[in-house]
């Protein structure tokens, strides 16, 4: 069965610190991608892979990084969380090149809180 | 710029009511079409999609979708719809000539014994 796994599933952090979520898929997708999820504006862009060591900037990269050392792992940092940055954060994995050509598994999600 | 629409934001129904959700996108060429539902507590996951073909796509737990191209249309229909199907439903379309898939708002769905 397909498997896309975070982290966390609840995080609260202060302003100004940095922020790790982690993403891991057993399915050895090519493609992973970090969306946003806010009430009334659906999902969101942050960044997407296809491929280990490898970046493509979303929609609302602004206030985040990420890294991919493994092919399994993508992961999502916050390099100051900021209040603003309080969400539902979806990881989620494809298995091909191109964000549209397959469906797209999502983990369960991290619910991020920064007080 | 490229988007996707979910007109009803909110919808309240009883058991065995007829449903559709409608979503529409703006012009964009080929397109590919999805259907994700998340229901509470669980993460996302696919309903239906359309690549090519029937326009008429059938998923899972009866649900359908018509893809109406002159319409750039996807709605979503259930004939009868239960308890369980209370969620939040996304529809998603991926544009082949900006190669970017966008997510419409989600509606959300609650349905009353």
């Amino acid at each position: 069965d397909v498997k896309v796994t975070q982290s966390s599933r609840y995080l609260v952090k202060r302003t100004g610190e940095k922020v790790f979520l982690e993403c891991v898929q057993d399915m050895d997708h090519e493609n992973m991608f970090w969306y946003r999820q806010d009430p009334g504006l659906g999902l969101r862009l942050i960044y997407f892979s296809y491929d280990v060591k490898m970046k493509e900037k979303g929609d609302i990269p602004e206030g985040y990084s990420v890294s991919r050392e493994k092919k399994e792992r993508f992961s999502l940092i916050l390099e100051s969380a900021s209040t603003n940055q309080t969400s539902m954060y979806l990881c989620a994995s494809s298995p091909d090149r191109g964000q549209g050509n397959y469906e797209q598994y999502f983990g369960p999600g991290t619910r991020l809180t920064v007080t | 710029a490229q988007s996707v629409s979910q007109h009803n934001h909110h919808v309240i129904l009883s058991e065995a009511a007829s449903l559709e959700l409608g979503c529409n996108y703006s012009y964009g060429g080929t397109v590919n079409l999805f259907w994700y539902v998340q229901y509470p507590g669980q993460h996302l996951q696919l309903l239906l999609k359309y690549f090519s073909g029937d326009p008429l796509v059938k998923g899972i737990k009866g649900f359908e979708a018509e893809f109406i191209k002159s319409k750039f249309s996807f709605n979503l229909r259930k004939p009868s719809v239960q308890w369980s199907d209370t969620a939040e439903y996304f529809c998603a379309v991926f544009f082949y000539n900006t190669d970017k898939l966008i997510f419409g708002t989600g509606t959300r769905l609650q349905v009353f014994p």
